[in-house]
């Protein structure tokens, strides 16, 4: 069982949709994290939360938008995307500070027609 | 620039026997290191970390060594069991204000085989 919990697990659109992911931690967690994964590659950092404010954007394209509402609940959301943006999608939160494990959820799948 | 590289894309070990998975890094910066193993259709699974400080760290059937001259980290599971069967990554952390950055190898299959 994960404790970070991201929905939806699979997800279709089109490239003008407007569609959000969502992540919500209750581990107390006050960094949260969204990257990337393409087939048979690592993950890649996309977006770094502290303390509900964003502290690094890996040169993500405006196309995808976060958003932290609150310590608990993480948000992408997306807006005409291109076909290679179909990935997996993890969301990740930890402690603050460094060395701090950083524990992850089980990711959306998202395809872009 | 691959900052984190596994280069053996797959191992096959046997029931029982050890596993050893490697990783080499170039940057200097990293202070914490971490291992995932990854199922299919699941997020990565965090196993065991260790700090730059130190040169090894152990729990349960897993231990992590840390060489820093080298630049080399390794993970040896003993004794190996067929639900270790998974992809394994290892990560690279560097501290970034009051958060951190990972930055993740290109992973390692292990099939443990009766």
């Amino acid at each position: 069982d994960t404790e970070v919990t991201q929905t939806p697990k699979h997800l279709v659109m089109g490239m003008t949709n407007k569609k959000s992911l969502k992540c919500e931690q209750h581990m107390g967690h006050r960094a949260m994290y969204w990257y990337k994964q393409k087939a048979k590659k690592p993950p890649e950092l996309m977006f770094v939360y502290s303390y509900e404010k964003l502290s690094i954007n890996e040169s993500v394209p405006s196309r995808f938008s976060p958003e932290c509402p609150n310590s608990s609940l993480l948000n992408l959301h997306l807006h005409a995307l291109q076909p290679e943006d179909s990935a997996l999608y993890l969301c990740a939160s930890s402690q603050l500070g460094g060395r701090q494990p950083q524990h992850f959820g089980d990711g959306t799948r998202l395809s872009i027609l | 620039d691959q900052q984190v590289k596994q280069n053996s894309p797959s191992l096959s070990v046997q029931e029982g026997r050890i596993s050893i998975l490697n990783c080499d890094y170039t940057n200097s910066m990293f202070d914490y290191f971490l291992w995932y193993k990854k199922y299919p259709a699941e997020g990565p699974t965090f196993l065991i970390s260790i700090s730059s400080i130190k040169d090894k760290n152990e729990d349960g059937r897993f231990t992590v060594f840390l060489n820093k001259s080298a630049k080399h980290l390794s993970l040896h599971i003993v004794p190996s069991q067929p639900g270790d069967s998974a992809v394994y990554f290892c990560a690279a952390s560097v501290r970034t204000g009051t958060a951190s950055k990972l930055t993740f190898g290109t992973g390692t299959r292990l099939q443990v085989t009766l």
